[in-house]
């Protein structure tokens, strides 16, 4: 199976840059998405990295290592309608998204 | 509007009754999916459908079918709920792309809940 981790939740205040990080372990590897989800809404497709590197899109950023199975999602200048859980998502070698629990971002005033 | 619509929003359901739950998309996309999210587990992926006219089992099929008779629709059948089938679900849908990005979008959910 596949196997996904990412903390659980996180609070950061108003301004502030916060990281999160996923580690994953598939069968196969097709890419790895960010998504978002507000509380009782549907996720919301965030960013997407195949190969090593940042990728930025502006005040998100997300970071592959395919080599370290590792992946992060930085939040800068965070906004209280920032303040949601972040899901990541590896597509295996079946082109099949397999999702980690996510993670609930608090922002604080 | 284009995207995906979900029908109903939320359904309280007596045990060993039969529910479906529909999906429809105006984006002309080959691939849909079925997730249903539970609190700690994440999205897990039901059924998908690659193309009009073929079907396959995800993660967690069983208790689940699928038909997609059309590329717009793709409706999720529960013969016989039982109470763990309790749950959010998602219904999403992609170009089918074995190339690009091919991100996946979804449809508002549907809370079930089997009693």
């Amino acid at each position: 199976g596949q196997n996904i981790d990412q903390p659980t939740e996180m609070t950061a205040t108003e301004g502030a840059i916060v990281q999160i990080n996923c580690t994953y372990q598939t069968s196969g590897f097709n890419g790895l998405f960010w998504y978002q989800q507000h509380a009782g809404e549907a996720p919301t497709f965030l960013s997407y990295n195949v190969l090593d590197g940042l990728e930025e899109k502006g005040r998100f950023s997300s970071f592959l290592s395919r080599s370290k199975g590792y992946s992060y999602l930085l939040l800068k200048e965070l906004q209280m309608k920032d303040s949601a859980s972040y899901l990541c998502a590896v597509r295996d070698g079946d082109y099949k998204l397999s999702f980690g629990a996510g993670t609930t971002v608090t922002v604080r005033a | 509007i284009a995207g995906i619509t979900q029908a109903p929003t939320s359904q309280i359901l007596a045990a060993g009754r039969r529910m479906t739950l529909r999906c429809t998309q105006d984006m002309r996309h080959n691939a849909m999916y079925w997730y249903r999210q539970d609190l700690g587990l994440g999205l897990r992926l039901i059924h998908y459908s690659n193309t009009a006219g073929t079907t396959g089992k995800g993660e967690v099929p069983d208790g689940y079918s699928v038909s997609r008779a059309n590329t717009d629709d793709f409706p999720l059948t529960l013969a016989s709920a039982v109470p763990s089938q309790t749950s959010v679900y998602f219904c999403a849908s992609s170009d089918g792309a074995t190339s690009g990005t091919d991100t996946q979008y979804f449809g508002p959910g549907t809370r079930l809940t089997v009693l």
